[in-house]
C-alpha cells in the first residue's frame, strides 16, 4: 500500500486553466504539507495543515488554494496557471512525535504549463 | 536569516569510492537534521535524521552523518558507494518543535560511474 499518494502524477495543461491535485495518506498522520520542486530541483514548501487547519502559508500566491477535507486528505487546487507554476508538487505528512521533520513524500506530481 | 546550504552541486565518483557531502545551516535556535534522498523519477525518501544524542547518526544503505554542532554542519557520508546511490541528496533543517517547516538545501547530484 503506497503511504502518501497523489493524483494525477502527470498533468500537461494550458496556461489560464485551472487543475487540481489530490493527495491521501494512510499512515495515520495529522500533518500534510504541500511542497514544490522547481526545475532546478529547489523544494520549497508551500503549505501545511495539522488536523485540517492550516498552519504553515509561505507567501504562495493567492490563485493556490489549499483544502483538507480531512486529516487524511489535502488537495491544491490552482487557478489561472502561468507558466511558471511548471514544477513538480510534492504531498507530504508527519506524526507529531517526529517533531515535524521526519516527512513521507508522495511520488509527487509533474505540472506542465503550455 | 535562516538557510541550509550545501557545498556541492555536482558530483561524480566511481563505484567504492567514498562519498562525503557537506551541508551547513544557519538557524538561530535548537534545530533537527535531516538528510534526504531522490533517486531518478521517485520520491523523497528519508536517509537519516538528527534530533538530540549521539551527534553521529547511522542511516538506511550504510549512510552516515555527523552533526558538528560549532560548525554548524551535518555532513553526510558512506565510506564506499554503488552504482545505486546515484541519486539527488537534499539536506534538511527545522527548529526544533516546528511544524514541520523542513529548509531544505539546494541538493547535491551524485553520479556513481561503474
Amino acid at each position: 500500500d503506497t503511504a502518501v499518494s497523489q493524483t494525477p502524477k502527470y498533468l500537461v495543461t494550458q496556461m489560464g486553466n485551472d487543475k487540481s491535485i489530490k493527495c491521501e495518506q494512510n499512515l495515520g498522520h495529522d500533518t500534510m504539507y504541500w511542497y514544490k520542486q522547481d526545475s532546478k530541483k529547489f523544494l520549497k514548501i508551500m503549505f501545511s495543515y495539522n488536523n485540517k487547519e492550516l498552519i504553515i502559508n509561505e507567501t504562495v500566491p493567492n490563485r493556490f488554494s489549499p483544502k483538507s477535507p480531512d486529516k487524511a486528505h489535502l488537495n491544491l487546487h490552482i487557478n489561472s496557471l502561468e507558466l511558471g507554476d511548471s514544477a513538480v508538487y510534492f504531498c507530504a505528512s508527519s506524526a507529531p512525535e517526529t517533531r515535524g521533520g521526519e516527512l513521507f513524500f508522495g511520488e509527487g506530481s509533474r505540472l506542465t504549463v503550455l | 536569516a535562516q538557510s541550509v546550504s550545501q557545498h556541492n552541486h555536482h558530483v561524480i565518483l566511481s563505484e567504492a569510492a567514498s562519498l562525503e557531502l557537506g551541508c551547513n545551516y544557519s538557524y538561530g535556535g535548537t534545530v533537527n537534521l535531516f538528510w534526504y534522498v531522490q533517486y531518478p523519477g521517485q520520491h523523497l525518501q528519508l536517509l537519516l535524521k538528527y534530533f538530540s544524542g549521539d551527534p553521529l547518526v547511522k542511516g538506511i544503505k550504510g549512510f552516515e552523518a555527523e552533526f558538528i554542532k560549532s560548525k554548524f554542519s551535518f555532513n553526510l557520508r558512506k565510506p564506499s558507494v554503488q552504482w545505486s546511490d546515484t541519486a539527488e541528496y537534499f539536506c534538511a533543517v527545522n527548529e526544533r518543535d516546528s511544524w514541520g517547516k523542513l529548509q531544505f538545501g539546494a541538493g547535491t547530484q551524485v553520479v556513481v560511474t561503474p
